[in-house]
């Protein structure tokens, strides 16, 4: 079965701190990982990766690809109390077209 | 302006009615989506639809059914609440599914409590 796990579930760290979130997945026919951003309402999409060891870069946050190992990382540089969210990570399998995600890790930025 | 728009944004309603939520996109995608958010936070897909057409049907109680009168609107209706259907839907959309790897765009979410 499809899956995709996430670590760590919840992360409290203060301002100014770097931190990375990881991101597993077993999934048949791998087409691309997603990663979200999710605070109160609608999970807002930051990341797509389909290739392995192609950094993605956006401001403080990246996120790079292994397909061999099967899994993703994002980091967040110099985190702000503005980062804190739920961060989901989400898996398309190209058999099914369709999302799967992650729990999500808990992401709390400090003042 | 909203790229995905649902209404309402809150629903709550006694057990055994039946209610639907609706679903519009204004960026002229081909496939439109219902995921499913529980109280952990876990985001599971429901239904999808590519230019009106079925193409996931996860495992969901057929008291479920979703309408898509044209590519641009996709409505889940709802019938004989349960409690356990208590959540956040949510609404997505995106280009085509058979296309290139393809971001999906989230409506802002319905909360639905029933009581």
């Amino acid at each position: 079965e499809d899956k995709v796990v996430q670590s760590p579930l919840s992360l409290v760290v203060h301002e100014g701190d770097t931190v990375t979130l990881n991101c597993s997945y077993e999934v048949t026919n791998f087409r691309s990982l997603l990663w979200y951003k999710q605070e109160k309402k609608a999970p807002t999409f930051l990341f797509m990766l389909t290739s392995s060891g192609i950094e993605k870069k956006s401001g403080r946050l990246s996120s790079i690809l292994d397909k061999k190992e099967l899994f993703s990382i994002l980091n967040i540089t110099a985190t702000q109390t503005g980062d804190s969210a739920i961060y989901l990570c989400a898996v398309e399998a190209s058999s099914s077209y369709k999302l799967i995600f992650g729990s999500g890790t808990r992401l709390l930025v400090r003042p | 302006d909203t790229a995905v728009s649902q209404t309402p944004k809150y629903l709550v309603t006694q057990m055994g009615n039946d209610k639907s939520i609706k679903c519009e996109q204004n960026l002229g995608h081909d496939t439109m989506y219902w995921y499913k958010q529980d109280s952990k936070k876990f985001l599971k897909i429901m239904f999808s639809y590519n230019n009106k057409e079925l193409i996931i049907n996860e495992t969901v109680p057929n008291r479920f059914s979703p309408k898509s009168p044209d590519k641009a609107h996709l409505n889940l209706h709802i019938n004989s609440l349960e409690l356990g259907d208590s959540a956040v839907y949510f609404c997505a959309s995106s280009q085509d599914f058979r296309g290139f790897p393809d971001t999906q765009y989230f409506g802002p979410g319905t909360r639905l409590t029933v009581l």
